[in-house]
This record gives C-alpha cells, structure tokens and sequence, in this order.
C-alpha cells in the first residue's frame, strides 16, 4: 500500500522569510497525483498545488511552489513571504487512477510575527 | 464557500446515540467521499460514492453506514456512538470516480461531533 510520509511535525517560520514543508511517498507507480492541502485553524481544508507525476516541471501558485523529485519520491511545499494567514496544518497527499487519496500525518506550521 | 455543504456544523450527543450527517457536493460532483479526523490527527478514509454507488470503503466501522442519493447528496449515519467516535467528521466531492485523473477533492467545512 502506499504510503505518504510527513517527517516534520511542526515548523516555524519568521514573518516574510522562506519555509520548505517535506513529504515522501512510497510507490512503484510511474503515474500519479500529488496535493499540498492546507487546514488553517477554522479547519477548513484548502486544496494549495496539485503535480502530476508525468510534469517534470514543478507546480507554481503564487507564493506556493514545489519541488518533485520524482526519482526521490520527494514533493517538498515551498512558502516564499510567509504571512501570518498562513499558519496551519499542511497535509500531503497522493494518487493513483484507480484509488483513493492518501494523506500523509501533516505538518503544523507557525508563522512567528 | 467551497461549494460543499454540511449539517449540521456542531452536534453533541451521548453515548449510544444514533446521528446523521448530510453532505451536498459541489455542483457538478459526482463523487463524494467522508473523512474523520479525530483531534490533532490526519485524515481517515471512510468511504466514498460516485452517483449513487458505493465505490471505495476505508476503515469504516460497521456502526456506520453511508449512502448517496439520486440528487447525489449523501448521508453519514453513526450508530452507538462511543466517547472515541467524537471527531470532525468532512465530506469532499470530486468530479469524477476513481479512474478520473482530473480528480481534486474539495471539502466541506466539516462537521464537528462531541460525544459525552
């Protein structure tokens, strides 16, 4: 079964700086999806970046980026100006045709003023 | 407002109690999936229905039992609750079924259940 690791379980960012969120998944597939979901504390769970496995190039949005290392089964979450709004709990996730999502632990992220 | 609608919002009921939470997916979701997450915990698959059919079941007590309607909005029924089944229980919807590679969850604003 797949797996999705999150080995940060909390992180602390100062206001305006750059954090790295890091996740690792476990999969002999060659095709599949990968999320960054954010739950900020109305727990509300917001859909951040979406990568499809078979783009090389790493998904953009905003001032949300990610870094897909496909042969490292590595899809790290990079939050450049970080503003208080984001403080939250990250969660990774992933996705083949044919399952479900599965969500890795989460990570929860403080942004200090 | 992601589109997804759940109710109630909070519900506090006692132990051995029957509750029913409702979903209504996004419009134009054909999939809906429920979720518990427990307090400071991830996400725990429970099920999911694309139009009308059960496609997927996660680690789904036997207490519970869902189901999704023609109009495709579905229902949550947690029977002889426990203390330990208080949680923030989400429905998200997605366009498509399991084979979709289109899919994205979106979710719903959750609804919260205390048990006492």
């Amino acid at each position: 079964a797949q797996t999705v690791t999150q080995s940060q379980p909390e992180m602390s960012v100062q206001e305006a700086e750059t954090v790295t969120l890091s996740c690792t998944y476990d999969t002999s597939e060659s095709d599949y999806y990968l999320f960054w979901y954010k739950q900020p504390p109305s727990r509300q769970m917001i859909l951040v970046i979406r990568q499809e496995a078979y783009k090389q190039q790493n998904a953009t949005e905003n001032r949300f980026s990610v870094n897909f290392q496909k042969a490292a089964k590595s899809f790290s979450l990079k939050i450049s100006d970080s503003q208080l709004g984001d403080a939250a709990m990250y969660f990774c996730a992933y996705r083949r045709l044919g399952q479900n999502f599965v969500f890795g632990p989460g990570t929860r992220l403080s942004v200090l003023p | 407002d992601s589109g997804v609608t759940q109710t109630p919002k909070h519900l506090i009921t006692a132990t051995g109690q029957r509750v029913t939470l409702r979903c209504s997916p996004r419009s134009g979701d054909l999939s809906v999936y429920w979720y518990q997450q427990s307090l400071d915990q991830g996400l725990q698959f429970l099920i999911q229905y694309y139009n009308g059919e059960e496609r997927a079941k996660g680690n789904i007590l036997e207490r519970f039992s869902a189901q999704q309607f023609p109009d495709l909005h579905s229902e949550l029924n947690l029977s002889s609750l426990e203390l330990g089944d208080s949680a923030l229980y989400f429905c998200a919807s997605s366009v498509g079924g399991l084979n979709s590679g289109a899919n994205v969850l979106t979710f719903g604003a959750g609804s919260r259940l205390t048990v006492l």
